[in-house]
């Protein structure tokens, strides 16, 4: 089992439609959870941090977290072309002595206008 | 321009050769990370510094790879006697620390080993 599981994609939504984005963690002890945008070629850029159960909102993006379920998602409403990109899961653990990221294998977005 | 930077973003090189990249993080920020991503994957974390202390490596990082960050500023990444199976996009990230942080990405640096 990964550490950080998404669905690969495609996922082809049209433009103005609600965009839903899911993604699964192995270890309990994860503490903080983020989500990224990465354009084709591109770095990954921060889209929305999450570290507690509930949603939490940033102008069209929601990101929802259930730790029990270790389960976090994104939601994108009002869905553009400009957002067609990869978006990449990551989730913080700590261990002795220090810290890891792990990101899962990410989401590829279409937006269709 | 004062965010995170990477030299090379392009490197060629023949198989058996060594290289070594450099990432300036943003001037502030005492973490610093590698990290390498291939097509269809997401970042595969390799090794990261607090200040300029070592304190987490990946288990998959060979003995080929070795990472400085000298002073706690600049970080140097040299991977001894390429294989093709080095051929990746390394990135680079740097953050303020704690758990919750935020990494800022370098644009990274493509290699491709012949």
């Amino acid at each position: 089992q990964k550490e950080v599981e998404q669905n690969s994609g495609p996922l082809s939504v049209p433009e103005g439609a609600i965009a839903s984005l899911n993604c699964t963690y192995s270890d309990r002890g994860s503490q903080s959870f983020f989500w990224y945008r990465q354009y084709s070629g591109k770095s990954p850029e921060l889209i929305m941090s999450i570290y507690s159960n509930g949603d939490k909102e940033d102008g069209r993006f929601t990101a929802q977290l259930n730790k029990a379920s270790q389960y976090v998602s994104l939601l994108i409403r009002d869905s553009q072309p400009s957002d067609s990109a990869t978006y990449l899961c990551a989730v913080i653990h700590g261990s002795t002595g220090g810290f890891k990221t792990i990101f899962g294998a990410g989401t590829r977005l279409f937006v269709k206008a | 321009d004062t965010g995170v930077s990477q030299d090379p973003r392009h490197k060629i090189t023949k198989r058996g050769q060594n290289v070594t990249f450099r990432c300036d993080p943003i001037s502030e920020h005492n973490r610093l990370y590698w990290y390498r991503q291939t097509l269809g994957q997401g970042p595969e974390f390799l090794t990261y510094f607090q200040n300029e202390a070592q304190l987490e490596k990946s288990r998959l990082l060979s003995d080929r790879f070795s990472a400085e960050r000298p002073k706690g500023s600049f970080s140097t990444l040299e991977i001894q006697r390429t294989e093709q199976g080095d051929s990746a996009m390394y990135l680079c990230a740097s953050s303020l620390g704690g758990l919750q942080e935020t990494q800022y990405f370098g644009p990274g640096t493509r290699l491709l080993v012949l």
